[in-house]
Order: structure tokens, then C-alpha cells, then sequence
């Protein structure tokens, strides 16, 4: 089946505008996972959904970045005032509940200019 | 607080040698354990996971990991390494009673010669 997608691949974007990153989750998984990838470091944990609700969004850098699943599906992460410490690949990975094993995408790679 | 070490960013083995990649955490509670690949340009792929059953846990593409609750490690292995190996690994922990949010290590990268 489907695995979980993400939109686009890459963006590149000036300093100080607004991106929004999308996953598509696997059908049928309700735990949703962002994360951020810098060059040459692990994962790291971004916002947790389940459903529809943010149930731990303790890894968000600032308020400048929020995460949104209206319908307990698709998702968006949404950067206001882009920085360039912001570049990275934001990956999403969905599960079918939580703490079982987590599927990823592919991966979004943000380069702010 | 709770992480994870792993030994060695880069690791070189001659295809048909054993692989070991060393993964050690840090955690007062049981933690679940996770194997995680990355080829390149491409998302994480699951090699492996401990749950708590089994502490010998067998995993796709012939690896396999060990967790010993004693030395709080979780090393990969594979017997014989093959070119198509080459890749980042990555070893990663979450908690019961957590959201299942993943804390990974920095991951190794494997490099297999001919």
C-alpha cells in the first residue's frame, strides 16, 4: 500500500517569508509525527498527533512554527519568518498507534536563503 | 535525562566482513528500541524493534541486534556485509507511557568496501 508522502520535496525560500510543509499520512494511522534532520545529526522530534489534537508539541523551537491535522489525517507544519537556522529535512512519520513502530516519509528539504 | 549514544559516525567494513554498529541509551525506565536506515535522498526505513519480548531481535536484510538490559546496549550486527549496505544507520529509543516520540542517536555511517 501507500506509504506516507510529503509535499513538496524541496522548497527553497527568502528569509522572513512563510513555507507550510504537508505529510500524508498511511491510511488508517492515527499517530502523527514531525521531526527535523540536520545535516549529519539524527532526528529530531518536532510535535506528536493523535487524531486530531497536538498531544505533545514540547519539541516545537518557537512559536514561530505550529503543526495543524484538522481531520485527523493529512497534516501541515506551518514556519512563520523563515530563518536561516530553519534549513533542514523535516520528515513526518505516522504510526498506527502510539508507541508502535513509526513509518516515514521521504523527507521535506527546506533551504532558507 | 534520557538519550542515546552511538560508537563510531563512520564505520568501514570489506563486503563479506561482519558489520557491528554500537548503539548504548540512557534511561531509568524500559525503554522500546528501534534500527533505523537511511539511504541516500531517502526517508528512514525500519530495520528492527525490541519491545520487550525477545531480547534477540532479527530485523530485514539479515541484521539483527541484541538488547542486554546489563550494559544498556543495543548493538546491529550482520554477519556478512554486502555492497548494497552502505548507508546511514541510526538507533533509536521511546518509552511506555510516552507519546512514542522517538529520540534517536547520531547516527553511523556505514561504508563497505569491495
Amino acid at each position: 500500500g501507500a506509504g506516507v508522502s510529503q509535499t513538496p520535496s524541496n522548497k527553497v525560500t527568502e528569509k522572513g517569508k512563510y513555507v507550510e510543509l504537508r505529510c500524508d499520512p498511511i491510511s488508517g494511522h492515527t499517530a502523527l509525527y514531525w521531526y527535523r534532520q540536520s545535516l549529519g545529526q539524527g532526528p529530531e522530534f518536532l510535535i506528536y498527533f493523535q487524531g486530531t489534537g497536538a498531544a505533545d508539541d514540547s519539541g516545537l523551537p518557537n512559536d514561530r512554527f505550529f503543526a495543524v491535522r484538522p481531520e485527523g489525517s493529512v497534516s501541515t507544519l506551518k514556519i512563520q519568518r523563515t530563518e536561516r537556522g530553519d534549513s533542514a529535512v523535516y520528515l513526518c512519520a505516522s504510526s498506527p498507534a502510539q508507541g508502535r513502530e513509526q513509518y516515514f516519509g521521504p523527507g521535506t528539504r527546506l533551504t532558507v536563503t | 535525562a534520557q538519550s542515546v549514544t552511538q560508537l563510531g559516525s563512520h564505520v568501514s567494513v570489506s563486503e563479506g566482513a561482519l558489520v557491528l554498529l554500537r548503539c548504548n541509551y540512557s534511561s531509568s525506565v524500559p525503554p522500546y528500541l528501534f534500527w533505523y536506515v537511511q539511504y541516500p535522498n531517502q526517508g528512514l526505513q525500519l530495520l528492527l524493534k525490541y519491545t520487550s519480548a525477545a531480547t534477540l531481535v532479527k530485523g530485514i536484510n539479515g541484521f539483527e541486534a541484541e538488547f542486554k538490559k546489563s550494559e544498556t546496549s543495543f548493538h546491529l550486527t550482520k554477519p556478512s556485509a554486502h555492497m548494497s549496505d552502505a548507508a546511514e544507520y541510526f538507533c533509536a529509543v521511546s518509552f511506555s507511557g510516552n507519546t512514542g516520540k522517538l529520540i534517536f542517536g547520531q547516527g553511523t555511517t556505514l561504508q563497505v568496501k569491495p
